[in-house]
């Protein structure tokens, strides 16, 4: 198993430039999710998705979309690059059974994004 | 709602014990504990289960408090590889996982 792969690993945006991060897993997992880690801090969930078809915004959606057409990937979308969204990119997955809590979440090796 | 960690970091010589604690503002479901290496990917080291299932570690062990809200982290006789950023996440019965802003773990030889 490759487990979670994201791509690319490294990109630099000019500002008002757009682009999509790609997330993949191969654990037939059912939840999936994107964090951001700026410099020093902590993971800050962007979006979640509990199953294909299904997204929800986490703690700081705003100038993000994604979505979940299949269970394998969990795209990211950024629009309008701006310097606030400099960052490490992390996508993970996880199962959770219905009515159960989240298992382990296997996290992917994570996109470097700068917005100059 | 962020959990809350503390301490923000902490320095250590080998073989000496340390405690991280997580605690949050809301009824927690789960708490689920990761180190973070610089440079690189979270990795998984603990998921503690409201009602006391816990799923641990070797040498790391945790405890959940489900009346205070809170979570303790445990590193006994710490080691070199034991340096890192540990990161509480925790979760409220939402289906998400909410992160600490992390501890900051320095061992010395």
């Amino acid at each position: 198993n490759a487990g979670v792969t994201q791509t690319p690993k490294f990109r630099i945006l000019k500002i008002g430039q757009s682009m999509t991060l790609q997330c993949a897993q191969d654990m037939n997992h059912n939840y999936m999710y994107w964090y951001r880690q700026d410099p020093g801090m902590g993971l800050k969930l962007i979006y979640y998705s509990v199953g294909a078809g299904i997204t929800d915004k986490g703690e700081v959606p705003n100038g993000y979309n994604v979505s979940r057409s299949t269970t394998e990937d969990f795209p990211l979308r950024l629009e309008l690059a701006a310097p606030s969204q400099t960052s490490v990119y992390f996508c993970a997955s996880s199962y959770s059974g219905a009515g159960e809590s989240t298992d382990t979440q296997y996290f992917g090796p994570g996109t470097r994004l700068t917005v100059l | 709602q962020q959990p809350v960690q503390s301490p923000q970091a902490v320095i250590l010589r080998e073989g000496e014990d340390a405690v991280i604690n997580c605690s949050s503002s809301k009824a927690l479901y789960s708490v689920h504990w990761y180190r973070q290496k610089h440079g690189e990917a979270p990795v998984f080291l603990m998921i503690l289960l409201k009602g006391g299932e816990q799923k641990g570690h070797d040498k790391i062990s945790a405890s959940f408090n489900e009346k205070k809200q809170q979570s303790s982290l445990y590193l006994t006789a710490s080691q070199l590889s034991y340096s890192g950023t540990y990161f509480c996440g925790t979760e409220n019965r939402d289906d998400k996982i909410i992160f600490g802003k992390g501890t900051r773990l320095h061992i010395l030889p």
